[in-house]
């Protein structure tokens, strides 16, 4: 079946400017993960979202950064005012309610702040 | 809090010799322990787990077992080939932390030479 589905595959965009990442999950996966990964700081988790609610968002780095989720499906990541430091390649995860500790990664999001 | 440490790279090594990659981890509650594999121009794949002490996690010819008393998860394959040359991350997911969330160590480079 279909795995977990990211756009864009990358995004270039200048300082200042907002992004929209997009995730897809699997279908049924109720468990929804954003992660980080960057040179400096390795992969690191941002948001976790059940169903459409986000009960944990202690890995977002600041205010610049939120999160939605709709429909219990798609999430869209936003980034406000890029800085250079927000490039990196940032991924979904989505997991089965039943076996919350086995999470499938889509391909990421290469995202690239000049 | 939570954190993996495992050996730095890259680990070079000839086609059919054996692997070691170390993994420790510190955990405050019950961790399931976790490598994932990244190959070249792809996304994480989950290459196998352990959820308590002394489980022994396998796939594809890798082996991984849960030590509680060493509080170590090292990943071993007798004999590599030049396909499973990729970044390999050791993981844990708290039981404790109900959103599951996956702490990732620093992730060590493996190249495998004909």
């Amino acid at each position: 079946g279909a795995g977990v589905s990211q756009s864009p595959s990358n995004k270039v965009t200048e300082k200042g400017k907002d992004v929209e990442l997009r995730c897809d999950p699997i279908s049924g996966h109720t468990a929804l993960y954003w992660y980080r990964q960057s040179l400096g700081q390795g992969l690191e988790f941002l948001i976790y979202f059940q169903g459409n609610s986000a009960p944990d968002k202690s890995g977002l780095p600041s205010d610049r950064f939120s999160a939605e989720r709709t429909g219990g499906s798609v999430s869209t990541l936003t980034i406000q005012r890029t800085q250079q430091e927000d490039s990196a390649v940032y991924l979904c995860a989505s997991s089965f309610q039943g076996s919350r500790d086995t999470q499938y990664f889509g391909p990421g999001t290469r995202l690239t702040v000049l | 809090g939570n954190s993996v440490t495992q050996m730095e790279g890259p680990v070079t090594l000839s086609e059919e010799a054996f692997l070691t990659i170390n993994c420790t981890y510190t955990a405050t509650g019950y961790p399931s322990l976790f490598w994932y594999v990244q190959y070249p121009g792809e996304g994480l794949q989950l290459l196998l787990k352990a959820t308590k002490a002394d489980d022994k996690g396998s796939n594809k010819g890798f082996e991984a077992t849960y030590r509680k008393e060493t509080t170590s998860f090292h990943l071993e394959k007798g004999s590599v080939q030049v396909s499973d040359s990729a970044v390999y991350f050791c993981a844990l997911s708290d039981q404790a932390d109900s959103s599951y969330k996956l702490i990732f160590g620093s992730g060590t480079r493996l190249l495998v030479r004909p």
